[in-house]
Order: C-alpha cells, then sequence, then structure tokens
C-alpha cells in the first residue's frame, strides 16, 4: 500500500527556520515526483513545487520560488519542505503528494503556525 | 500562467441529485484536468483524473467531461458521504499545476 506519511504540527515564532518531512513506502519512491501544496486556513489548494528524488531535480511555482526550498533524501525515502525566515502568513496546512501521471496519493498533512 | 475557474462556488443540494459542477481554463489544456474531493479535516482526494478517467476504487457516480478550456464534473445521484469541497487541477508539461477555487457541496 502506498503511503505519504508527514511529519507532525509545528508552532514556530516569526522569522524561524522551519523543515517539515514526507515519507513514502509501499512504492519505490525515487522514481515519482513528490508535489507541495499549501492551504491556507478556509482557503483553497495552493501548488508550491515538486521535487523527482532520484535526482533531485525540482520546479517550482514562480509564487513559491525563493521562499521556499523542497529537497528529498532518496536513501531515507523522505522529502523535505523548508523555510529558513517563517512569517505569520505561513501558516497554513502542506501537503506532499506523489506525481504518478496524476497525483494519486496524499500525506496526511503538516500544519505549520507561526505566531508571536 | 493558466488561471482555472469553477463555478459555483457553492451549492446546496437534496440526496439523490444530479450535481454539476464546471470548470474553465483561461487557454487550451487538452484533456490534463483532474478533479480532487475534500472533506473537512481530511486530505484531497483524486476522484477524475485526465478530465474523464475514474480513479480506482472512486464510486462511479462520480464522472468528468471536456476538453480545451471547458470541462464538466457530475454526481450522479448525490450521497451524504459527498458533502466536501471539490477542486478541478490542470498541469502542463513543465509541472506546473493549478488548482481552481473550488466548489463547496452542502445538502
Amino acid at each position: 500500500e502506498v503511503q505519504l506519511v508527514q511529519s507532525g504540527a509545528e508552532v514556530k515564532w516569526p522569522g524561524e527556520s522551519l523543515r517539515i518531512s514526507c515519507k513514502g513506502s509501499g512504492y519505490t519512491f525515487s522514481q515519482y515526483w513528490i508535489g507541495w501544496v499549501r492551504q491556507m486556513p478556509g482557503k483553497g489548494l495552493e501548488w508550491m513545487g515538486i521535487i523527482y528524488p532520484s535526482d533531485s531535480g525540482t520546479r517550482y511555482n514562480p509564487s513559491f520560488k525563493g521562499q521556499v526550498t523542497i529537497s528529498a533524501d532518496k536513501s531515507i525515502n523522505t522529502a523535505y519542505l523548508q523555510w529558513t525566515n517563517l512569517k505569520a502568513s505561513d501558516t497554513a496546512l502542506y501537503y506532499c503528494a506523489r506525481l504518478r501521471g496524476r497525483l494519486d496519493s496524499w500525506g496526511q498533512g503538516t500544519l505549520v503556525t507561526v505566531s508571536s | 500562467d493558466i488561471q482555472m475557474t469553477q463555478s459555483p462556488s457553492s451549492l446546496s443540494a437534496s440526496v439523490g441529485d444530479r450535481v454539476t459542477i464546471t470548470c474553465q481554463a483561461s487557454q487550451d489544456i487538452g484533456k490534463l484536468l483532474n478533479w480532487f474531493q475534500q472533506k473537512p479535516g481530511k486530505a484531497p482526494k483524486l476522484l477524475i483524473y485526465d478530465a474523464s478517467n475514474l480513479e480506482t476504487g472512486v464510486p462511479s457516480r462520480f464522472s468528468g467531461s471536456g476538453s480545451g478550456t471547458d470541462f464538466t464534473f457530475t454526481i450522479s445521484g448525490l450521497q451524504p458521504e459527498d458533502i466536501a469541497t471539490y477542486y478541478c487541477q490542470q498541469y502542463d508539461n513543465l509541472l506546473q499545476f493549478t488548482f481552481g477555487p473550488g466548489t463547496k457541496v452542502e445538502i
């Protein structure tokens, strides 16, 4: 069974750094792109970017490029989403999803709260 | 950038009703259009891919059609468990994805 398991909820101060994770199992992790999606409170889905774990090739939504970093460690079947300077506006639920022609499997989501 | 619009933004229907949601792309996207269901507090779930293909395990009351810029998603016989927000989503060969704004379905 394909599973994407994300790291737990985080509460951070503005200006802090954060890395959240998405661990895949039940399939050959390195051979499928993993994407990240943001959902701000009460809002819709926003595409952030995607990574190919085999070679760490990435594609970013221009709206998020430079704001976050997407990375992966294929040796431990894990993808990451990272911030270096969190803002209150980064408060959201973040999902990872596997691309197999379509976004067919999703993680459970990681809630990130940034508040002073 | 390709923009996606959906209508209506919300709707209320009765159990057993036929529900139709439309999605329009700002340019021709062929059939590169997927539909997702998101229930409160849950991750999105893929229902339809490539405009009209039913994802494995998804009930047959869900269907999709269209190509180019105009797409339709239909629930044939609304069930209580179908209460959710539905999103269309397009993608291109540069792996840029865009979601529609969503349609909230209520009973």
